[in-house]
């Protein structure tokens, strides 16, 4: 049973650049978190979706937006791509919103340069 | 308000010793704390959880301890293995949301 998967693995962006990174959730699971983990810090709420819509969104600003698709994978779309865009980007999986029992993903290093 | 405060940064711990991390925390909406452990190059692992109703939960060699009216809660991991060598971060979320406030995590090293 493949855990939630994600890709790239890494990736190097320069400022200003876009970038989307790519979620499968766990199977059996439906809705997807995503989180940014700085170094040495703790995972910040980026934003949840189910059903195809964000449900959820943290303090971060409209360059980070996302989708979720009919098979509920998910992307995490960053614009104008800042130095200080350089994190770990986690997907989180979940059974219905709400469930508060996430599994995560590897994650997907992104450094800006 | 929205913040989890975690201490220590890091720990130091001998084989067979006891790790002991604690957190505490503002909102009292939180109603679901769980623990998760990281290793180099992983995403956060699920530990254990607790829900505010009790005051301890324990699985095998990790315990949570919650004291509701301190508003703090820690973990206890019993007879420490190198293996547990990770970074462990403490969180906290409402009710009927996926929205998880992480601490900023603690190093743990058990050295043999």
């Amino acid at each position: 049973d493949a855990g939630v998967t994600q890709s790239p693995t890494h990736l190097i962006k320069t400022r200003g650049q876009q970038v989307t990174l790519r979620c499968s959730p766990k199977s059996g699971h439906d809705t997807v978190s995503w989180y940014q983990q700085a170094l040495g810090q703790g995972p910040q709420f980026i934003f949840q979706y189910y059903e195809e819509e964000e449900r959820q969104r943290g303090n971060f600003p409209d360059r980070f937006s996302g989708h979720q698709f009919p098979n509920y994978s998910s992307e995490l779309n960053v614009n104008a791509l800042l130095l200080g865009d350089s994190a770990l980007y986690l997907c989180a999986s979940s059974f219905g919103a709400g469930a508060n029992v996430l599994t995560f993903g590897a994650g997907s290093r992104l450094t800006v340069l | 308000q929205q913040q989890v405060k975690q201490s220590p940064q890091s720990l130091i711990v001998q084989k067979g010793g006891i790790s002991i991390i604690n957190c505490a925390y503002e909102n009292t909406a939180f109603d679901y704390f769980p623990w998760y452990q990281q290793f180099p190059g992983k995403g956060p692992a699920l530990l254990i959880a607790i829900r505010p109703d009790v005051s301890e939960k324990k699985e095998g060699r990790f315990t949570i301890s919650f004291n509701k009216s301190a508003k703090q809660f820690s973990l206890h991991i019993m007879d420490s293995q190198p293996g547990d060598s990770a970074t462990y971060f403490c969180a906290a979320s409402i009710a009927n949301t996926d929205k998880l406030i992480f601490g900023t995590g603690t190093r743990l090293q058990v050295f043999p």
